[in-house]
């Protein structure tokens, strides 16, 4: 089955500044890489996703970047602020088809420093 | 558009009862919902996959005559935690997805268990 690993477990940034989080991912078929913002004792809420037949995704301040060949995607956002503070997580899936459910990262706890 | 409504939020059982979370797709129909757990300060892991009108696909692992699902229509899917022990206590979330293909999952609020 699908592993997705997820880096860094916890990321301390001053607000204004970027922060990246990174995930790998092992199965060649996924191709849907969605990235939720969880606050404590919430469900995840999605924040952006890209599809593998995309390269770069753009959001206002976030973005994200898949690299097939390498089976890596990262999330990028800049001029982080306070209410950035939250546990992301990464998670890859197969779309189309059968009805596969998602496969998480482990998680990171980005802390914006004010 | 495309809400998934879960409850109750937080609920609190003694060791030996069942409990059962609804979740609910408010303004789609979904032919399949998944059920996650999470525990402190971990990831989701998916428990298992929830078709409408036949039996749930349980993940490795998961008991499924402990962790019974029911998805008797296009806009419910429930979980039943039978028998439950403290061990059980966990962040339960559904999700479905949007579509058949290309447009994705939305996620539940999670239901807080605690086992006493």
């Amino acid at each position: 089955g699908e592993n997705v690993e997820q880096h860094p477990s916890t990321l301390s940034v001053q607000e204004g500044d970027s922060a990246v989080i990174k995930c790998t991912y092992s199965d060649s078929a996924s191709n849907y890489f969605p990235w939720y913002k969880q606050e404590l004792g919430k469900g995840p809420q999605l924040i952006i996703d890209i599809r593998s037949n995309v390269g770069e995704k753009k959001d206002q301040r976030i973005a994200v970047t898949l690299n097939k060949t390498a089976k890596h995607f990262s999330l990028h956002i800049t001029e982080t602020q306070p209410e950035d503070s939250a546990v992301y997580f990464c998670a890859a899936s197969k779309e189309g088809g059968g009805a596969d459910g998602l496969t998480f990262g482990k998680g990171t706890h980005l802390i914006i420093q004010p | 558009g495309a809400v998934v409504s879960q409850h109750p939020s937080r609920v609190i059982c003694k060791s030996g009862t069942s409990v059962k979370i609804e979740c609910r797709s408010l303004d789609f129909q979904a032919t399949t919902m998944f059920w996650y757990r999470q525990f402190p300060k971990q990831s989701l892991m998916l428990m298992a996959t929830s078709n409408e009108g036949s039996k749930a696909t349980y993940e490795q692992g998961v008991e499924k005559d402990k962790f019974l699902i029911n998805h008797a229509s296009l806009t419910l899917s429930t979980l039943t935690v039978t028998s439950a022990h403290p061990e059980d206590s966990s962040f339960y979330i559904c999700s479905a997805r949007v579509g058949n293909r290309g447009y994705g999952y939305t996620f539940g609020s999670g239901t807080r268990l605690t086992v006493v």
